[in-house]
């Protein structure tokens, strides 16, 4: 139990291009999903808090209107990268919470050219 | 603000020798730990996770951990590692029950050597 998909796991795109990162908890419903950013060898990075039904919370240094989070059901929430650059360039993984921990996903590698 | 320190950047053990991975934390209330595993690419596992009760924790894979209020730490250990255990490890921290926004820590990547 307590599985959390991220899709796509890995996505190459050209420079002011947007993607759509999906997560979803298979098994459970995530009344909070929580969205981090993890530059390489090191530590995750919290991005921003969604709860179902409601606008997210970023975290302070984070672009709201860069980083889309839609959380339109208990078991699926969405970042969009709008108008990406190289240096958004990470790996973004996802988890989820029904209450009291975190279920995480298994990451997406994105490569902004 | 809650912070969690890892000290060791990089620790290297020889497969079969001991492990502990230290773990610092600070927090006003009583927190809420966690420890999680990362092998390359891959998203995090839990090892264990403390709230209350006996403050040493098991895990899986063999792993445990200690809470221990008065130096502020909570270091994981291992009688005898694996060489699958090489990875990432990272501690975190988590505010009251409820509130799940955890704080991680840095990160140890650990090597096993034959």
């Amino acid at each position: 139990g307590a599985v959390v998909s991220q899709h796509p796991s890995w996505v190459i795109c050209k420079s002011g291009t947007s993607v759509k990162i999906e997560c979803r908890s298979l098994d459970f419903q995530a009344t909070t999903m929580f969205w981090y950013r993890q530059f390489p060898k090191q530590s995750l990075m919290l991005m921003a808090t969604s709860n179902e039904g409601s606008k997210a919370t970023y975290e302070q240094g984070v672009e709201k209107d860069k980083f889309l989070i839609n959380h339109a059901s208990l078991t699926l929430s969405t970042l969009t990268v709008t108008s990406a650059h190289p240096e958004d360039s990470s790996f973004y993984i996802c988890s989820a919470s029904p209450r009291g921990e975190q279920f995480f996903g298994p990451g997406t590698r994105l490569t902004v050219l | 603000a809650q912070s969690v320190t890892q000290p060791d950047i990089h620790i290297t053990v020889s497969e079969g020798a001991s492990l502990e991975l230290r773990c610092n934390y600070s927090y006003g209330a009583t927190p809420y730990l966690f420890w999680y595993v990362q092998s390359p690419g891959q998203g995090l596992q839990l090892l264990l996770k403390y709230f209350s009760g006996d403050t040493l924790v098991q895990g899986i894979k063999g792993f445990e951990a200690e809470f221990k209020r008065s130096q502020s730490s909570f270091n994981l250990r291992k009688p005898s590692v694996h060489w699958s255990d090489a990875a990432e490890y990272f501690c975190a921290v988590g505010m009251n029950f409820g509130n799940e926004k955890l704080t991680f820590g840095t990160g140890t990547r650990l090597t096993i050597i034959p």
